[in-house]
C-alpha cells in the first residue's frame, strides 16, 4: 500500500464552482499534512499545511484532515481560471523533511 | 531574493551518458533535497544534503549521487542514464533550526530527456 494516494483526475469545473481535492494516507502516526500547487513547467509551491486533525482556512482555500479515516482534503471556493494547476498532497515521512507526495490532481477551471 | 535556482532548465542526453544538475538554495537555507518527477506523477524523494553530507536517501540506485558545497549549493549526478530517467528533477531548500526544518521551497526544475 502506498503511503499517500491521490486521485489523479483530471478534474474540470466551471468558474465559481467549489472544488474538492482528496488524498488518503496509510500511517496513522503522520501529523503534518501539506498541499502544494504546481503550475505547468514550474516547481511546486506550498499552499497550506495543517497539523493533526481539523480545518485550516486561508482565503478561498480550506484544508481539512480526518485522522480517524486517514483522509485529507483541500477545498477551493469560488474557483478561478488562475486556479488551474496540479494540486499535490504531501506528508513529511521517514524523519527529516523528506516529503512523500501523492500523484497530484490536475484541475482545470473553465470560463 | 532569487529563491531556489536550478540549471540547466532543459537537457537532452543519450542512454549511457552521465549528467550533472545544479541547484542554488534560497538565501538563508542550508538544506537541499532532490526529487524526481516523472510525467503525470508526484515528486519522488531522491536524497537530502545537510552540512555537506547525505542525510537521507529515497529508493534510488547508486547511479544517483550528489554533493553539497560549503556555500550550500548542490549537484545531482546521474550515471549510466536510462530512458526511464527522463523526468523533471526538482531541488528543494529549507533551513534546519533547533531540530526542525522550515518550509521547503522548490526550484523550477530541470527537464531531463534521455534518448
Amino acid at each position: 500500500q502506498k503511503e499517500v494516494e491521490q486521485d489523479p483526475g483530471p478534474l474540470s469545473v466551471p468558474e465559481g464552482a467549489i472544488v474538492s481535492l482528496n488524498c488518503t494516507y496509510s500511517n496513522s502516526a503522520f501529523q503534518y499534512f501539506m498541499w502544494y500547487r504546481q503550475y505547468s513547467r514550474k516547481g511546486p509551491e506550498l499552499l497550506m499545511y495543517t497539523y493533526s486533525s481539523g480545518n485550516k482556512e486561508d482565503g478561498r482555500f480550506t484544508a481539512q484532515v480526518d485522522k480517524s479515516s486517514k483522509y485529507i482534503s483541500l477545498f477551493i471556493r469560488d474557483s478561478q481560471p488562475s486556479d488551474s494547476a496540479t494540486y499535490l498532497c504531501a506528508i513529511p515521512t521517514g524523519g527529516g523533511n523528506k516529503l512523500t507526495f501523492g500523484t497530484g490532481t490536475q484541475l482545470k477551471v473553465e470560463l | 531574493d532569487a529563491g531556489v535556482t536550478q540549471s540547466p532548465t532543459h537537457l537532452i542526453k543519450t542512454r549511457g551518458q552521465q549528467v550533472t544538475l545544479r541547484c542554488s538554495p534560497k538565501s538563508g537555507h542550508d538544506t537541499v533535497s532532490w526529487y524526481q518527477q516523472a510525467l503525470g506523477q508526484g515528486p519522488q524523494f531522491i536524497f537530502q544534503y545537510y552540512e555537506e553530507e547525505e542525510r537521507q536517501r529515497g529508493n534510488f540506485p547508486d547511479r544517483f549521487s550528489g554533493h553539497q558545497f560549503p556555500n550550500y549549493s548542490s549537484e545531482l549526478n546521474v550515471n549510466a542514464l536510462l530512458l526511464g530517467d527522463s523526468a523533471l528533477y526538482l531541488c528543494a531548500s529549507s533551513f534546519f533550526f533547533r531540530g526542525w526544518y522550515t518550509e521547503a521551497f522548490f526550484g523550477q526544475g530541470t527537464r531531463l530527456t534521455v534518448v
